[in-house]
C-alpha cells in the first residue's frame, strides 16, 4: 500500500478560491515534501517540512504537518488557472531520508 | 543555469529491445535518482546513485534494469529486453549533499513506449 495517499484524487475549484489537499501517510519520517507536476511536465519542489515543524509557509502556499496524526495538509490561497496541475505528497523517511515516498497525487483544476 | 537533463524525451522501443535513457543532474549535484510513473499515479523509487556507486537499488527490479552514474558523463538507467509493462514515464532527479532534508530537482522524465 501507499506510504502517502492524497485526498481528495481530484478537486476543481473557481479562480481566486482557496485549495486545500491532504496527504496521509503510514511510517516515522524524517521530511515531508510537496511537489507540483504540470501534464506531461517533471516535478517541482514546492515546500519541505522537517518532521520537527508544524507550519510553513511560501508565498500562496501553506504546509501543515501533524506527526501525530501521520498528515499534511497543502493550502494554496487565492488560486489561479495556472495553479492547474497535480500535487504530490512525498515522504522522507528516518531510514533512507534520500529515496522519496510519493502519493498518487490530487489533480486540481482551477476554472477561470 | 540548466535544470535536470534528460534524453531522450521520448522513446519507443519493440519488445526485446535495450532502451537507455540518460539525465545529467544539475551542475553541482552528486547524488542522483531514478523514478518510474505510471499513468495516472505517483512516482515510484527505482535506485539512488552517487558518483560511481549504487547506494540504494531496493526499488528496482532484479532482471533487466541496470543503472549507473560513471565518474565522467551521464547516468544511465538500462532496461535490457523491454516489455510492454516497461512502457512507463522515467524521472531523474538530482540533489546536492547527503543529507536527507533537501529536495530533490526534478527533470522532465523521458516517455518509454514499448510495441
Amino acid at each position: 500500500s501507499q506510504q502517502g495517499e492524497e485526498d481528495p484524487q481530484a478537486l476543481s475549484i473557481q479562480e481566486g478560491e482557496n485549495a486545500t489537499m491532504n496527504c496521509s501517510y503510514k511510517t516515522s519520517i524524517n521530511n515531508l515534501q510537496w511537489y507540483r507536476q504540470n501534464s506531461g511536465r517533471g516535478l517541482v519542489h514546492l515546500i519541505l517540512i522537517r518532521s520537527n515543524e508544524r507550519e510553513k509557509h511560501s508565498g500562496r502556499l501553506r504546509v501543515t504537518l501533524d506527526t501525530s496524526k501521520k498528515s499534511s495538509s497543502l493550502l494554496i490561497t487565492a488560486s489561479r488557472a495556472a495553479d492547474t496541475a497535480s500535487y504530490f505528497c512525498a515522504t522522507g523517511l528516518i531510514q533512507g531520508a534520500q529515496k522519496l515516498v510519493f502519493g498518487q497525487g490530487t489533480r486540481l483544476t482551477i476554472n477561470p | 543555469n540548466a535544470g535536470v537533463m534528460q534524453n531522450p524525451r521520448h522513446l519507443v522501443r519493440r519488445r526485446g529491445q535495450e532502451a537507455r535513457l540518460r539525465c545529467s543532474p544539475m551542475k553541482g549535484h552528486s547524488h542522483v535518482y531514478w523514478y518510474r510513473q505510471l499513468p495516472e499515479e505517483g512516482l515510484k523509487f527505482m535506485v539512488y546513485l552517487q558518483k560511481e556507486n549504487i547506494i540504494d537499488e531496493s526499488g528496482m527490479p532484479k532482471e533487466r534494469f541496470s543503472a549507473e552514474f560513471p565518474k565522467e558523463g551521464p547516468s544511465i538507467l538500462r532496461i535490457q529486453q523491454v516489455v510492454r509493462g516497461d512502457s512507463a514515464a522515467y524521472f531523474c532527479a538530482s540533489s546536492p549533499g547527503t543529507t536527507g532534508n533537501q529536495p530533490q530537482h526534478f527533470g522532465d522524465g523521458t516517455r518509454l513506449s514499448i510495441l
